[in-house]
Order: C-alpha cells, then structure tokens, then sequence
C-alpha cells in the first residue's frame, strides 16, 4: 500500500504572505497525484490533480496552484494567501492504469489565514 | 457534472444498536464507482467501503453494508452493532475518470455519534 506524508500539519499564517505545502508519496511509482481543500463542516473538494511529473490540471480557480517536480512530489502554493484560502488540505494519491483503484490520503495540513 | 447529497447532517445510534446513514447522487454516467468514507477527529480519511455500479449485489465489509439502488442513485450505509470507534464524519463520494486520473465529488458528510 502506499504512504502519503504532508508537512507541514499545521500552519498559521496572515494575509497576503506566501504558501508551500508539500507531499511526498511512498510505496508506489508513478502515481496520480491530487490536492483536496475541506472548508469547515463541509465535504473535500478537489483542487489540482497530476498524471505526471510537470502534468497539472486545476479543476476550480482560485488564488492556489500546484507543482509536481518529481514524480513522487506534489506542491501546493500560493504568492498572496487570502482569508478564504483558510482550511485543511488533503494530499492524495493512487496507482495510474487500474480502474477503480483505492485512493490513498494524507494525514492533511491544517492552514490558518489570519 | 455530478452531485452528491447527504441530507442527515448529524446521527445518532445507541452502542451495539443498527444505523443507517443516506446518500444520493446525480450522474448521467452508467459505469462508476461510489465510496464511503470515515473521517475520525485526527482527520485521516478511511476508506469503508466501495460499491462498482455495475455489479448489482451490495458490498459488504464486516460490520458495513450498503444498499444500492441505482435507479433511484441511492447509496446509503449500514452499520451493525454500533462501537465507540464508529463515531465519526461519515462521507459519501462518486468516482468520476477524468484524463486517466479519478475524481472524487463528496456528499457533505454525517456526523455519527455513538451513545454507550
């Protein structure tokens, strides 16, 4: 099975500042790649997902954007938070090529934006 | 684009008793998968249990069952004799394939409180 670790896990920063949250997966090689937000009380909502290294795709627009330099390495980051960017992040991953394969997650980060 | 619905924010069960938590969802796909999911305070998201919507018996898993019923796209949850360690948000969620990668849509999530 594979190993998904996110840091950091907790994270208070104000408005207008910068965010790198990273993931790294293990037990697997080439995987898809996907960041989930969880805003308070609510169901996770996905953000960015990878089929490959530099292969990002945004499913909603916001003030966030992704990276995968390597290929077990998924980057979410932003130049200017804003209050709404506040809540808990989810990494995930699973194995390409196999239908209905399980998806793994993170343990999340928890970001504060005051 | 698909939805899915939850429509009991909260539920609670008596320690060893039977609880069934809802779910429902819109799709014009005929070929998907639909997931349950369990997030304990730590917020770890578990993975209960997973139905393929073309195979028409229910999934079990232990103490969880399902009860699909694709005509009507519902998809609730079962859980026998109730234990301390069920309560939790309990999500409902739909696979969707998007560029060889998988979608998850989530439900707004139940939160089950077990009684002792």
């Amino acid at each position: 099975s594979q190993t998904i670790h996110q840091w950091p896990a907790t994270l208070v920063q104000p408005v207008g500042s910068p965010l790198s949250l990273e993931c790294t997966v293990e037990g697997t090689s080439n995987p898809n790649l996907y960041w989930y937000r969880q805003a308070a009380g609510r169901g996770l909502q996905l953000l960015f997902y990878s089929v490959g290294i530099g292969q990002i795709s945004s499913e909603v627009p916001q003030n966030l954007s992704a990276s995968r330099p390597q290929d077990r390495q998924f980057i979410l980051s932003s130049k200017k938070l804003l209050l709404s960017d506040s809540g808990f992040y989810l990494c995930a991953s699973d194995r390409q090529g196999a239908s209905g394969n399980t998806i793994y997650f993170g343990e999340g980060s928890w970001l504060t934006v005051v | 684009a698909q939805t899915v619905t939850q429509s009991q924010p909260e539920m609670s069960v008596q320690e060893a008793e039977t609880v069934t938590l809802s779910c429902t969802y819109d799709t014009s796909e005929s070929d998907y998968y639909l997931f349950w999911y369990k997030q304990p305070p730590s917020r770890q998201m578990i993975l209960v249990i997973r139905q393929e919507a073309y195979k028409q018996q229910n999934a079990t898993e232990n103490r969880f069952s399902v009860n699909f019923q694709k005509a009507a796209k519902s998809f609730s949850l079962k859980i026998s004799d109730s234990q301390l360690g069920d309560a939790a948000m309990y999500f409902c969620a739909y696979r969707s394939i998007i560029q060889g990668a998988q979608k998850l849509v989530f439900g707004q999530g139940t939160r089950l409180t077990i009684n002792p």
